[in-house]
């Protein structure tokens, strides 16, 4: 089984609408990390999480760690096409500093 | 700052070729780099983890023979495809972080397509 799972798998919501996703850890997190790629690309890194509890928003974008439930969720308001791709939590469950990465989210907006 | 440059971007070998794929980080240096690989619509996979002066240290189930990781310097860790055959065809990115508050920079990948 997955140690980081994602969810929904993927998403196809309408141009301006809000969304989240989550991402679900079994083992205890030292660090949670959200990226976004285009299939075939290179990752880009959106914020990095550390305490549970924290809050981090970039744009449209925010997400928040709750520590003791191994969860962070990402939440997008008023979505736009250029918000389209993968979205991919990653998290430090080792405290070895390699990222292990979740499930994937693909997320697609329609104009 | 923190820029991590994966080159080449795309490759397409012969069968039975080995292939190298260069990892640099720019502007810090990085003891520590990471090898990912990824399916088609799939997350990205660990293969190993580079470490600068000593031997990396591969994820169960990765073929240490197949996957020649080299870290020689600060800056660069290379990662050559051994006899590489059509199930090797993937993307490969290299990660690599010049301090947890920076988080991960990521390369831009290598498609391999072996023929």
């Amino acid at each position: 089984s997955q140690e980081l799972e994602q969810s929904p798998q993927s998403l196809i919501v309408q141009e301006g609408k809000n969304l989240t996703i989550n991402c679900t850890s079994s083992k205890t997190l030292y660090g949670l990390y959200w990226y976004k790629q285009k299939y075939g690309e290179g990752l880009i890194f959106l914020m990095m999480l550390q305490k549970g509890g924290e809050e981090k928003s970039h744009e449209k974008i925010t997400a928040k760690l709750d520590e003791k439930k191994q969860q962070s969720s990402l939440h997008i308001t008023a979505s736009q096409p250029s918000h389209a791709g993968i979205y991919l939590c990653g998290a430090d469950m080792g405290g070895y500093q390699k990222v292990t990465f979740g499930t994937g989210t693909k997320l697609q907006v329609i104009p | 700052g923190a820029v991590v440059s994966q080159h080449p971007s795309r490759v397409i070998c012969k069968s039975g070729t080995s292939v190298k794929i260069e990892c640099r980080s720019l502007d810090f240096q990085a003891t520590t780099m990471f090898w990912y690989r990824q399916f088609p619509k799939q997350s990205l996979m660990l293969m190993a983890t580079s470490n600068e002066g000593s031997k990396a240290t591969y994820e169960q189930g990765v073929e240490k023979d197949k996957f020649l990781i080299n870290h020689a310097s600060l800056t660069l860790s290379t990662l050559t495809v051994t006899s590489a055959h059509p199930e090797d065809s993937s993307f490969y990115i290299c990660s690599a972080s010049p301090d947890r508050v920076m988080g991960y920079t990521f390369g831009s990948g290598t498609r391999l397509t072996v023929v």
